[in-house]
């Protein structure tokens, strides 16, 4: 069964400080890892990642993927208040249907 | 260029009644799938359409219906509501192409059952 894990679930910085966040997937003809944003309802998309080693950046934001290894990095730099959100990590399944399995998110707070 | 949009934005139902949500998808594209995302979890699939007809269904019963219409928009069907289908119902859409998939999910609708 197709299956994504993120860690930590839960997270509390202080402004300024740099996160990592975690994703760990093990699904069948991986073809590409997307990385949303939730803040209040809408996930909002950040990042597709389809290529291993090849770091994709927007802002204080960059994220890695390791194909080999089977699992993608989220890195935020500088974090502020506005950072504070639940990150979900999600894989498209086969099938040709796009289905995406979702891990958990971490929610993420960030506090003055 | 209007984003995914969804309605109603809050419902409140009680055990055994019906529901029918709303999706209307971003312009251009022309796939909707629905997810429901309980407290403290990720997004679960439900089903998929697309040219009016489903295409992929997750692990929901029978009791989760949909249809989507020649415009493109989905509705979202639940039948006998059950307390534990209180839970937020997102609606994404989505194009694909060559660089691949990417999902656009609208505001969601916050059921609750009681």
């Amino acid at each position: 069964e197709d299956k994504v894990v993120q860690s930590p679930l839960s997270l509390v910085v202080h402004e300024g400080d740099t996160v990592t966040l975690n994703c760990s997937y093990e699904v069948t003809n991986f073809r590409s890892l997307l990385w949303y944003k939730q803040e209040k309802k809408a996930p909002t998309f950040l990042f597709m990642l389809t290529s291993s080693g090849i770091e994709k950046k927007s802002g204080r934001l960059s994220s890695i993927l390791d194909k080999k290894e089977l699992f993608s990095i989220l890195n935020i730099t500088a974090t502020q208040t506005g950072d504070s959100a639940i990150y979900l990590c999600a894989v498209p399944t086969q099938g040709g249907s796009e289905k995406l399995v979702f891990g958990k998110g971490t929610k993420l707070t960030v506090n003055p | 260029d209007a984003g995914v949009t969804q309605s109603p934005t809050h419902l409140i139902k009680t055990r055994g009644q019906q529901v029918t949500l709303r999706c209307s998808p971003k312009s251009g594209h022309d796939t909707v799938s629905w997810y429901q995302q309980a407290l403290g979890q990720g997004p679960q699939f439900i089903f998929q359409y697309y040219e009016e007809e489903e295409r992929q269904r997750g692990n929901f019963p029978d009791r989760f219906s949909g249809h989507q219409f020649p415009n493109y928009s989905s509705e979202l069907n639940v039948n006998a509501l059950l307390l534990g289908d209180s839970a937020l119902y997102l609606c994404a859409s989505s194009l694909v192409s060559l660089a691949g998939t990417k999902q656009y999910f609208g505001p969601g609708t916050r059921l609750t059952v009681t």
